[in-house]
């Protein structure tokens, strides 16, 4: 149980382009999803808490206009890289949180790798 | 299919040194990453292996033996911050990260 997904798995797009991408927690439902971004041999940062229903809350340093979240249903949240540019390349991970789990409980997807030429 | 396959709760006494073991199995192999979070954090990146042997850092060591599908998470000198999850997770041939659900570590007085 407490499996996450993410669509797609990797993605090349070109600079000035926006990019979709799905994170679904496919059997449990999760009131609250995690937005992170990994550098190589880097720590996991946390870019932004989307809760059902309501606005992401961004991290400190964080564009939310160029970094679009919606968390539309209890299963699924998307994160929108708009406009993307070279620098944006990073491997993006979400991560789900049981409704009425632990706040440390949560469950990682295999992650995104978003290349931008 | 794949898998990661880790203890789910450690008790370990402070001062002491506490093994957190690790088996997968996973479609490839591009590297085995250990991370540490704490309740209501991110997890913060404490190690990655790609080459079988063992590779120390401060208080923290991480093994690999990729013939085993096997790794270990050593922590010495425990400390009553060092409570948290601990987090395996291997890269496959497609670097897709497969979590595996984590080792909540308790450290005691």
């Amino acid at each position: 149980g407490a499996v996450v997904s993410q669509h797609p798995s990797w993605v090349i797009c070109k600079s000035g382009t926006s990019v979709k991408i799905e994170c679904r927690s496919l059997d449990f439902q999760a009131t609250t999803m995690f937005w992170y971004r990994q550098f190589p041999k880097q720590s996991l940062m946390l870019m932004a808490t989307s809760n059902e229903g309501s606005k992401a809350t961004y991290e400190q340093g964080v564009e939310k206009d160029k970094f679009l979240i919606n968390h539309a249903s209890l299963t699924l949240s998307t994160l929108t890289v708009t406009s993307a540019h070279p620098e944006d390349s990073s491997f993006y991970i979400c991560s789900a949180g049981l409704a009425g789990g632990d706040t440390g409980e949560q469950y990682f997807g295999p992650g995104t790798r978003l290349t931008v030429t | 299919g794949q898998n990661i396959d880790q203890p789910t709760e450690m008790t370990a006494t402070e001062g002491a040194i506490v093994q957190i073991n690790c088996t997968y199995q996973t479609s490839g192999f591009n590297g085995l990453f250990w991370y540490q979070q704490h309740a209501g954090e991110a997890p913060t990146f404490l190690s990655y292996n790609v080459l079988d042997g063992l590779e120390e850092k401060g208080r923290f060591s991480s093994f690999l033996s990729r013939s085993k599908g096997y790794s270990y998470l050593l922590l010495k000198e425990l400390q009553m911050k060092d409570s948290a999850s601990y987090l395996c997770a291997v890269m496959d041939s497609n670097y897709q990260l497969i979590w595996g659900a984590g080792t909540k570590l308790i450290i005691k007085p």
